[in-house]
């Protein structure tokens, strides 16, 4: 079956654009969660849903940094005047429920500010 | 807050050694251990996971065991093979912080013939 689909795949943007990453988690999963992998890191918690609430956004490193779920579906994460400091592999994930249920990840967007 | 410590890599073994990559946390309350694993060119899935103190997780050969009096949860493979070449994640879900995962910063493992 389809897994979590991300698009683009690699996205590059001069400093000071908008960038929006899309993210089709797995028909049915209730939860949706974004993080941020930079070079040689293990992947950070950015925010998560719980289908089309946004229930924990700790995670963003700046107002510049926004996520949406309106259908409780298909999310967008934008990131306002991009930064040199935003280059790096954002991953969405996507579980059945919460707690430990498997989160399945999507290939990521690899997302480079010149 | 919550942390995860891994050995770093990379780790070169040859086919059919012995595999240990070792992973110790700092966590606040008690959390639950994952295994991620990354294979070349695809997204990172589920090796394998424990919820609680002395359960054994295991998955494809591999096996871990939640370790709390050494906030441990290592990762061991008896015989590698060449397919097992992939950077191994080690995580946790601490439940009072809901169901976010906190990673390690992954252990690239390369197997040789």
């Amino acid at each position: 079956g389809a897994g979590v689909s991300q698009s683009p795949r690699y996205k590059v943007a001069k400093r000071g654009q908008d960038v929006a990453l899309r993210c089709d988690p797995i028909s049915g999963h209730v939860s949706l969660f974004w993080y941020q992998q930079a070079l040689g890191q293990g992947p950070e918690f950015l925010t998560y849903f719980q289908n089309e609430a946004q229930l924990d956004k700790s995670g963003l490193p700046s107002d510049r940094f926004f996520a949406e779920r309106p259908e409780g579906s298909v999310s967008t994460l934008k990131i306002q005047r991009t930064q040199q400091e935003d280059s790096a592999v954002y991953l969405c994930a996507s579980s059945l429920g919460g707690g430990d249920q498997p989160q399945h990840f999507g290939d990521g967007t690899r997302l480079s500010i010149l | 807050g919550d942390s995860v410590t891994q050995m770093e890599g990379p780790v070169t073994l040859s086919e059919e050694a012995f595999l240990t990559i070792n992973c110790t946390y700092t966590a606040t309350g008690y959390p639950s251990l994952f295994w991620y694993v990354q294979y070349p060119g695809e997204g990172l899935q589920l090796l394998l996971k424990a919820t609680k103190a002395d359960d054994k997780g295991s998955n494809k050969g591999f096996e871990a065991t939640y370790r709390k009096e050494t906030t441990s949860f290592h990762l061991e493979k008896g015989s590698v093979q060449v397919s097992d070449s992939a950077v191994y994640f080690c995580a946790l879900r601490e439940k009072s912080s809901g169901d976010k995962l906190t990673f390690g910063t992954g252990t690239r493992l390369a197997v040789r013939p």
